[in-house]
């Protein structure tokens, strides 16, 4: 069973600012394929998850350039530039390699 | 555009079963794994179980023996049935697809188990 470990699980962030999400995963999520399968989901208040990131550093249809993400080994971070008020919600970070599927504790980004 | 839509939520004791139903469109459904993730009220997210496109299942260890889930293609539809259930599956159920890439969620139907 892959674990995965997010930090901070509280990010308060003046607007304008950078915001920087940390997620570690037990084990490699390389697929043989060559895809990394780790993908990063907004949750806003009162709504199901949303997709920001697919394979560990893709950005997804309709989200802003001032979302990007990296990986390195096991290591993903998850940055958001200049962050707006629409930005509020809990962040997840999801391992899709295999089931058990697994899903980080949440950062609740919120503006100070 | 794909939709899911789940149903089936409720009020049920300590003890009692509930089926959840999840239809989905916009996609061939046959074609893809689905799964089933819940959220307490409060807390983060749960993966509860998960079933391929071809039947095959795997389930968390906190739901395993209890619950089941099920796929009728013909009616493009994943379904979990939910039995001996206690006040720790209060949550929101999420039918999720699995669009080998990303995930796609539905908008959740709420469980209470309470006495």
């Amino acid at each position: 069973e892959i674990v995965m470990t997010q930090s901070p699980l509280s990010l308060p962030v003046t607007p304008g600012e950078s915001a920087s999400i940390s997620c570690r995963s037990s084990q490699s999520l390389l697929h043989n394929n060559g895809h990394t399968y780790l993908g990063w989901y907004l949750q806003k208040p009162g709504q199901s998850p949303q997709l920001l990131i697919y394979l560990g550093s893709n950005r997804a249809s309709g989200v802003p350039d001032r979302f990007s993400a990296s990986e390195s080994g096991t290591d993903f971070t998850l940055k958001i530039s200049k962050v707006e008020a629409e930005d509020v919600g809990v962040y997840y970070c999801m391992q899709g390699l295999q089931a058990p599927y697994s899903f980080g504790q949440g950062t609740k980004l919120e503006i100070k | 555009e794909v939709q899911l839509v789940e149903s089936g939520g409720g009020l049920v004791k300590p003890g009692g079963s509930l089926r959840l139903s999840c239809a989905v469109s916009g996609f061939t459904f046959s074609t893809n794994n689905m799964n089933w993730v819940r959220q307490a009220p409060g807390k983060g997210l749960e993966w509860v179980s998960f079933i391929s496109l071809g039947s095959d299942t795997v389930y968390a260890d906190s739901v395993k023996g209890r619950f089941t889930i099920s796929r009728d293609n013909a009616k493009n539809s994943v379904y979990l049935q939910m039995n001996s259930l206690t006040v720790e599956d209060t949550a929101v159920y999420y039918c999720a697809r699995d669009a080998w890439n990303y995930w796609d969620w539905g908008q959740g139907t709420l469980v209470v188990v309470s006495s």
